[in-house]
């Protein structure tokens, strides 16, 4: 099946400091990519949708310039948490979807877990 | 807002018991429904989905699941669980009218099957 891969798995920055996720398709080329925040013990909330080559969509009440994507080829999307603050510290996971067709399935990556000290 | 309600956070099965998750969203138009499932340390795993047709889905390690469009419901099911089947269950939709968008997740369901 297809593979979605994040780097780093966790990470641990200081407050005031940024943070660059890698958000990478393995065997396949990825239309669209999204980005999830995962609290404890909640569920996953949309933050953004990234499609390659163009600006990013961000939902309602996310800082489109604090959480900065980066969709820059088909398998890579970046996402860079600006000046970070303990209030920031979630998993965050993404998702990929293939563009094939019918499907909408997206495959999600293992997620990253940052920590704003 | 759209919205997807889970009505059991948390749920203990003996194994061989019968399971159904309830999951409901609060959109009238074209959706598309998912269920994920989130074993221990792992990542989000598709466990079925529903774009049309057939209102009763299969998915893979037994469980099913039925779309009813007058209740804006689509319950997980699964006659018989394993030990193995403890893990975190997600209900998402995909409220689109075509092109893939991002997912409405449910609160989740923890489930622990009990030997």
């Amino acid at each position: 099946g297809a593979v979605v891969s994040q780097h780093p798995s966790r990470v641990i920055c200081k407050s005031g400091t940024s943070v660059k996720i890698e958000c990478r398709s393995l065997d396949f080329q990825a239309t669209t990519m999204f980005w999830y925040r995962q609290f404890p013990k909640q569920s996953l909330m949309l933050m953004a949708t990234s499609n390659e080559g163009s600006k990013a969509t961000y939902e309602q009440g996310v800082e489109k310039d604090k959480f900065l994507i980066n969709h820059a080829s088909l398998t890579l999307s970046t996402l860079t948490v600006t000046s970070a603050h303990p209030e920031d510290s979630s998993f965050y996971i993404c998702s990929a979807w293939a563009g094939t067709g019918l499907s909408y399935e997206q495959y999600f990556g293992p997620g990253t877990r940052l920590t704003v000290t | 807002a759209q919205s997807v309600s889970q009505h059991n956070h948390h749920v203990i099965l003996s194994e061989a018991a019968s399971l159904e998750l309830g999951c409901n969203y609060s959109y009238g138009g074209t959706v598309n429904l998912f269920w994920y499932v989130q074993y221990p340390g792992q990542h989000l795993q598709l466990l079925l989905k529903y774009f049309s047709g057939d209102p009763l889905v299969k998915g893979i390690k037994g469980f099913e699941a039925e779309f009813i469009k007058s209740k804006f419901s689509f319950n997980l099911r699964k006659p018989s669980v394993q030990w193995s089947d403890t893990a975190e269950y997600f209900c998402a939709v995909m409220y689109s009218g075509g092109g893939a968008d991002g997912l409405t997740f449910g609160k989740g369901t923890h489930l622990i099957i009990q030997p």
